[in-house]
């Protein structure tokens, strides 16, 4: 597909299971970001992956979360030891060369994570 | 005091009418500022983007940006019911590529 691809779309979990989202974003693109969503709130910014450099950590809210990028294309976000506080939408963006520095993010669908 | 901050909403005009939505930013070197509309259930899109003082326009879209009062504002006219959405201000911190969402106000334009 053209698009940011994420799976799975849907997870349901156990509190204290851990779980791996994955994002593949849009070929060529060169920056990739996570951000969450929780039920009625705005984006909360996670992890920016940027080419080489070293991610952006900062939105990171616990060292539960890590995420990795693998060969400046596919990204893996994995939360240990999930929490009901972690139940949300995990939205990937990707971002073109010429859009870095102007904004312009494609995003996935998302992954639906709920922790029972 | 949030980094991005919109007003929730809801925000209801008739179909045809002029929607305003406002956002202001805390962090003084912002310098890129963007407009996106999410449809519910779905992922957000990119509508609009400013990066200099006074207005832009595309077609019935038009981001005004105030960086001195710290509000950029995204006026819809000719407002049509598939324009109903929560639509998100986004703003580029300085120097860090990390871009930061406010919380969305949500449009309702009725027939």
């Amino acid at each position: 597909g053209a698009g940011v691809s994420q799976s799975p779309s849907n997870k349901v979990t156990e509190k204290g299971k851990d779980v791996e989202l994955r994002c593949d974003p849009i070929s060529g693109h060169t920056a990739l970001y996570w951000y969450r969503q929780s039920l009625g709130q705005g984006l909360e910014f996670l992890i920016y992956f940027q080419g080489n450099s070293a991610p952006d950590k900062s939105g990171l809210p616990s060292d539960r979360f890590s995420a990795e990028r693998t060969g400046g294309s596919v990204s893996t976000l994995t939360i240990q030891r999930t929490q009901q506080e972690d139940s949300a939408v995990y939205l990937c963006a990707s971002s073109p060369p010429r859009g870095v520095g102007t904004g312009e993010l494609f995003f996935g669908e998302g992954s639906r994570l709920t922790v029972l | 005091q949030k980094e991005v901050e919109q007003n929730s909403g809801p925000l209801s005009v008739p179909e045809g009418a002029i929607a305003s939505l406002n956002c202001t930013y805390s962090d003084r070197v912002s310098q890129s500022f963007f407009w996106y509309r999410q449809y519910s259930g779905k992922s957000p899109e990119l509508i609009m983007s400013i990066y200099s003082n006074g207005d832009k326009e595309d077609g019935r879209f038009t981001a005004q940006l105030n960086k001195a009062s710290q509000y950029v504002s995204l006026l819809i006219r000719d407002s049509q019911p598939s324009d109903s959405a929560t639509y998100l201000c986004a703003v580029r911190q300085g120097g860090f590529q990390k871009l930061v969402f406010g919380t969305g106000t949500r449009l309702l334009v009725s027939p």
